[in-house]
């Protein structure tokens, strides 16, 4: 079974500083992973996620996230976030081969302040 | 649509109760799942259907609940005899194929007193 760490629970910055939003898994088979966000009053939306191939996957808003099969790590990371990018940010995994039964982490609220 | 919608949005029931969520998702999308959020969890999963079959019902809780997808389109989750530790807020997702990204709803959240 899978399952997934999001080490904080609530990150607060400033408008235009960098973030990192930090993401464990654990699996003992090959795994696809994902980066899901919640805007206030929305529904979950995804940003980015790694199936194969390059371990560097970007989203078309500036945030990035690299997979790290080595220390089984997927950080999300933005170099200058904007007051817009305050959201719940959810990591989540499934197992390779078969891209449902969706195990989520906790999540993350990344709060910008003006 | 454009989106997957869920009806109702919010649902307050007496413990005890019998409630029936619904899902509507995205038109020509043949995978529909159903997930349960607990207040400040993530998304945990329930339940997994395939046109109108239901292939994976391993993460539905107990035998109280029960989901149905009789036309391969709608999808209706129904909890019986609901306790208070139903309450949280059901998610709908729904992918063209089972490899597919996944389109989420905006949820039903079920309080339960």
């Amino acid at each position: 079974a899978q399952s997934v760490t999001q080490l904080d629970s609530q990150v607060p910055v400033f408008e235009e500083a960098p973030v990192e939003l930090r993401c464990n898994y654990s699996s003992s088979v090959s795994v696809y992973l994902f980066w899901y966000v919640q805007y206030p009053n929305q529904g979950l939306q995804l940003l980015l996620k790694y199936l194969s191939g390059s371990t560097l996957v970007e989203s078309i808003n500036g945030f990035e996230a690299e997979f790290n099969k080595s220390q089984t790590s997927f950080h999300l990371r933005k170099p200058s976030v904007h007051i817009s990018d305050t959201a719940e940010y959810f990591c989540a995994v499934s197992k390779g081969g078969s891209n449902y039964k969706l195990t989520f982490g906790k999540g993350t609220l990344l709060t910008v302040n003006p | 649509g454009a989106g997957v919608s869920q009806s109702p949005r919010y649902k307050v029931a007496k413990r005890g109760q019998d409630v029936a969520l619904r899902c509507d998702p995205i038109s020509g999308h043949v995978s529909l799942f159903w997930y349960q959020q607990a207040l400040g969890q993530g998304p945990e999963f329930l339940t997994y259907f395939q046109n109108e079959a239901q292939l994976d019902k391993s993460g539905l809780p107990s035998d109280r609940f029960f989901a149905e997808r009789p036309e391969g389109s709608v999808s209706t989750l129904k909890i019986q005899r609901t306790q208070q530790e139903d309450s949280a807020v059901y998610l709908c997702a729904s992918s063209l194929g089972l490899a597919d990204e996944q389109f989420f709803g905006p949820g039903t959240r079920l309080t339960v007193l």
